[in-house]
């Protein structure tokens, strides 16, 4: 059965600082892995889908690598700001198509 | 020009009563899900629908009833409300398959439905 772990459950940092949110699972047989945010009483926002074929996406100041051989993934974010706390969602995608999320990392950012 | 949106974004109910909630999306994808999101923040998925036909249905009790009107639509009922149905739902969808200079199965969410049941 597929289980997703986030770590750390909450991150406070200061404004500008570069962070990595981590991810693992514990199945290596998943067709994608997808980065949500999700900010408070609100819906989730789609940051980065990685395919099981790739390595790492980007999309502005996130990067996202996946290493699915180890059943993990991070999330960096650079020069971090404000506007970026929010609840960071790792999901995989698992064999038969469900999305197995992780509990999250609440980030805040300090200005 | 929303992707996916749902009705109502707040529910309050009594223990007991029947209540739906509605989804849609204009986003032209083929498959449709319910995800519950409970007290602790944890997500789980509950239905999938793909081109009207049920293909994923979790360990979920009969008292949820998913309807599939067409491609765009993925409404949820409920009867028999129970306290412990209280959370938030999210509607989702993803187009299956590879998509023009996209990633295939990525999944956009609707903004949820806060449930309550008293």
């Amino acid at each position: 059965k597929q289980e997703v772990t986030q770590i750390p459950a909450a991150l406070s940092v200061p404004e500008g600082e570069n962070l990595v949110l981590n991810c693992s699972f514990t199945d290596s047989a998943i067709y994608n892995l997808q980065w949500f945010r999700q900010d408070p009483g609100k819906g989730l926002t789609s940051l980065l889908l990685i395919q099981s074929s790739q390595r790492e996406q980007t999309s502005g100041r996130l990067n996202a690598s996946l290493d699915k051989s180890s059943g993990r993934s991070t999330l960096y974010i650079a020069a971090s700001q404000p506007g970026d706390s929010a609840t960071y969602l790792c999901a995989v995608m698992d064999s038969s198509y469900k999305l197995i999320f992780g509990s999250g990392t609440r980030l805040l950012v300090r200005p | 020009d929303t992707a996916v949106s749902q009705t109502p974004k707040y529910l309050v109910t009594q223990m007991g009563n029947d209540k739906s909630i509605k989804c849609e999306q204009n986003l032209g994808h083929d498959t449709m899900y319910w995800y519950k999101q409970d007290s602790k923040k944890f997500l789980k998925i509950m239905f999938s629908y793909n081109n009207k036909e049920l293909i994923i249905n979790e360990t979920v009790p009969n008292r949820f009833s998913p309807k599939s009107p067409d491609k765009a639509h993925l409404n949820l009922h409920i009867n028999s409300l129970e306290l412990g149905d209280s959370a938030v739902y999210f509607c989702a969808s993803s187009r299956t398959g590879k998509v023009a200079g996209g990633s295939y199965n990525e999944q956009f969410f609707g903004p949820g439905t806060r449930l309550t049941v008293l």
